[in-house]
């Protein structure tokens, strides 16, 4: 079935490191792809987003990009900081409207200081 | 633009008790949708409303949950003789498909539910 498998973590990065969080997914037609960040006691946002192969989703300095050859949607930052730390979630959806998103497992991000 | 509430934020119940949770979705958003997530875990979809019309539902969804979404606007989730299983988040999502940028579902805080 379709699915979406995220790198596991924690991840724990120094301030001003450079991240990449993998994400590559199975899907049986062309998906939209997104990535979710959760702060710590909040709901999910939606942090970017991407609808078709090649496009790149852009937000607060994270970047990714739909890569149908590889099924793949990693994101990237090149300098992260200690308001970066929350879970982050891959997720694809098939479909124009109305079905549901399909998550990974998250991928919790530790920024210190 | 409010964004997405949902009440209560936590529920503590005991085994077998029923219990109900409330979303509000953004006032202009006809689909609204329920997600359960246990930790550890990203969430997972129980079930799907375009305007009052329930028009999906998991696998998830056991015959002790219910759903509804009276006259497309606010939703109730129920949730029958509780059992510890249970104990998750509950996330309530909607949204508004746009013919440019298509679907984007944004989400509530979710209602954190422990079952003793």
């Amino acid at each position: 079935g379709d699915s979406v498998t995220q790198m596991e973590g924690p991840v724990t990065l120094s301030e001003e490191a450079f991240l990449t969080i993998n994400c590559t997914y199975t899907a049986t037609g062309y998906p939209s792809l997104f990535w979710y960040v959760q702060y710590p006691g909040e709901g999910l946002q939606l942090l970017l987003k991407a609808t078709k192969a090649d496009d790149k989703g852009s937000n607060k300095g994270f970047e990714a990009t739909y890569r149908k050859e590889t099924t793949s949607f990693h994101l990237e930052k090149g300098s992260v900081q200690v308001s970066d730390s929350a879970v982050y979630f891959c997720a694809l959806k098939l479909g124009q409207a109305g079905t549901a998103l399909i998550f990974g497992k998250g991928t919790t991000l530790s920024v210190s200081s | 633009d409010t964004g997405v509430s949902q009440n209560p934020r936590h529920k503590i119940t005991k085994r077998g008790q029923n219990v109900t949770f409330r979303c509000d979705p953004i006032s202009e958003h006809n689909r609204l949708y329920w997600y359960r997530q246990t930790l550890g875990q990203g969430p997972e979809f129980l079930t799907y409303f375009q305007n009052e019309a329930q028009l999906e539902k998991s696998r998830l969804l056991s015959d002790r949950f219910s759903a509804e979404r009276p006259k497309g606007s606010f939703s109730t989730l129920e949730i029958q003789r509780t059992e510890q299983g249970d104990s998750a988040m509950y996330l309530c999502a909607s949204s508004f498909r746009r013919i440019v940028s298509g679907e984007t579902q944004y989400f509530g805080p979710g209602t954190r539910l422990l079952v003793l």
